[in-house]
């Protein structure tokens, strides 16, 4: 079955330390994957996508096809990217649907 | 532009009772989806619609829950009768087009609590 795996459903880290939330994928073809994020009291949002291949307030995700991943970096984390991220992911449909993973809450420490 | 509309914001009933979550999309957009957020299960999709036809309803826990789209501006998400286990958030998201890389647009959630 298609699954989107966050094995951490909690990360807490200092700020300025470096940052990186995992993300594993079980899909064979090729998957568009995105990362969203929910800061406190705000909306989901979309934070990047892999086809962009962009960074987004410093986060960089690489896909890594023959690992199944797809992992938010960053370098130098700051207080105010403390939110919970999704990981998600659409395979072969051309209707827009996504697979989220649960979700890991990043608690960045003063 | 007010983005994707979702109401009421909160709703606490008690068991049993008739519950109905209601979301406007963006103008615009062809694709709704309905989400389901929970501490133990993530974000969880119920349902989606395309161009107001529901294409999977596998995520559907069960026949309390039903949705509908009579048009290209409304959804409701229905559960008949509720119970306290519905308790979560109810997202609504809309997104433009079938490209699989358009991205979604979330409303802000209906926080259900069923007593």
């Amino acid at each position: 079955a298609q699954r989107v795996t966050q094995p951490e459903k909690l990360l807490s880290v200092f700020k300025g330390a470096p940052v990186e939330l995992k993300c594993n994928y079980s899909y064979s073809g090729s998957p568009e994957l995105f990362w969203y994020v929910q800061y406190s009291r705000q909306r989901l949002q979309l934070l990047l996508r892999h086809i962009s291949r962009e960074s987004i307030k410093g986060f960089t995700a690489d896909l890594n096809k023959g690992e199944t991943s797809f992992h938010l970096k960053k370098p130098f984390a700051q207080e105010e990217d403390s939110a919970m991220y999704y990981c998600a992911y659409s395979g072969s449909s051309n209707t827009g649907k996504l697979i989220f993973g649960q979700g890991t809450t990043l608690q960045v420490k003063p | 532009d007010a983005g994707v509309i979702q109401s009421p914001r909160h709703e606490v009933t008690e068991m049993g009772q008739e519950v109905t979550l209601r979301c406007k999309p963006i103008s615009g957009h062809n694709s709704l989806f309905w989400y389901r957020q929970t501490m133990m299960r993530g974000l969880e999709l119920l349902i989606y619609f395309n161009n107001n036809v529901p294409i999977d309803d596998s995520g559907m826990p069960e026949d309390r829950f039903s949705a509908k789209m009579p048009n290209a501006s409304f959804s409701t998400l229905k559960i008949q009768p509720s119970e306290p286990r519905d308790s979560a958030v109810y997202f609504c998201a809309s997104s433009w087009g079938t490209a699989s890389n358009q991205p979604q647009h979330f409303g802000d959630g209906t926080r259900l609590s069923i007593l």
